[in-house]
């Protein structure tokens, strides 16, 4: 069971922008950086956020991350289809000693 | 480029061990942090182990912890994860990936394509 809350799916049309919520608590999210990975179908993550809204070299400024106490949130802008994926947050919790992933949430581009 | 390449899963029973094993190249593999993630069939990722740059620190998730140990040889560039006393509920694809920096709540900047376990009578 995840200490991070996502919502399971989420959906837009082509060219709307669509955001996805992280819940946390006090020992991850409210205390360290968060990170944003997208997973497409059969394929391994790729990290699409950092340190909670850097982005890696080659990764569109559609996808922006923001951090507000002990939530995060990551949006997509101009959806396109290449976004169907399923979306993960994560960080470090300082309780657990460990590393915890979101939920997870399907993005479905209509 | 940064590669990274998982091998040694496949079926084992209940109770036995397996070790998998992630070969690195393109980096300098000495001075990162290394973790494992896993995902079971049709569910969500799950964090597993990680050991720091310079292998001083190591941490588990509580599912694994005292059946798992994960380790590293930086002179054959290699990541090792031991596991025993395995559980159906260990069935799953094991990704290793690499750090951004040296420090264990990095995050994961590059991923191998996994390797699957199965843990089946």
């Amino acid at each position: 069971q995840s200490v991070l809350t996502q919502p399971p799916s989420a959906s837009g049309t082509p060219g709307q922008r669509v955001t996805i919520s992280c819940s946390g608590s006090s020992s991850n999210i409210g205390d360290n950086y968060v990170s944003w990975y997208q997973q497409l179908p059969g394929t391994a993550p790729k990290l699409l956020i950092y340190s909670s809204n850097q982005r890696p070299s080659g990764v569109p400024d559609r996808f922006s991350g923001s951090k507000s106490g002990t939530s995060a949130s990551l949006a997509i802008s101009g959806l396109r289809s290449e976004d169907e994926a399923d979306y993960y947050c994560a960080t470090w919790d300082d309780s657990l000693s460990g590393y915890v992933f979101g939920t997870g949430t399907k993005v479905t581009v209509l | 480029e940064v590669q990274l390449l998982e091998s040694g899963g496949g079926l084992v029973q209940p109770g036995g061990s397996l070790r998998l094993s992630c070969a690195a190249s393109g980096f300098t593999f000495s001075s990162y942090s290394v973790t494992w993630v896993r995902q079971a069939p049709g569910k969500g990722l799950e964090w597993v182990s990680v050991l720091s740059g310079s292998g001083g620190r190591t941490h588990y998730a509580e599912s694994v912890k005292g059946r798992f140990t994960i380790s590293r040889d930086n002179s054959k560039n290699t990541l090792y994860l031991q596991m025993s006393s395995l559980r159906v509920e260990d069935t799953a694809t094991y990704y290793c990936a690499k750090g951004r920096w040296g420090a264990v709540s990095d995050p994961f900047d590059s991923w191998g394509h996994g390797t699957l376990v199965t843990v089946s009578s």
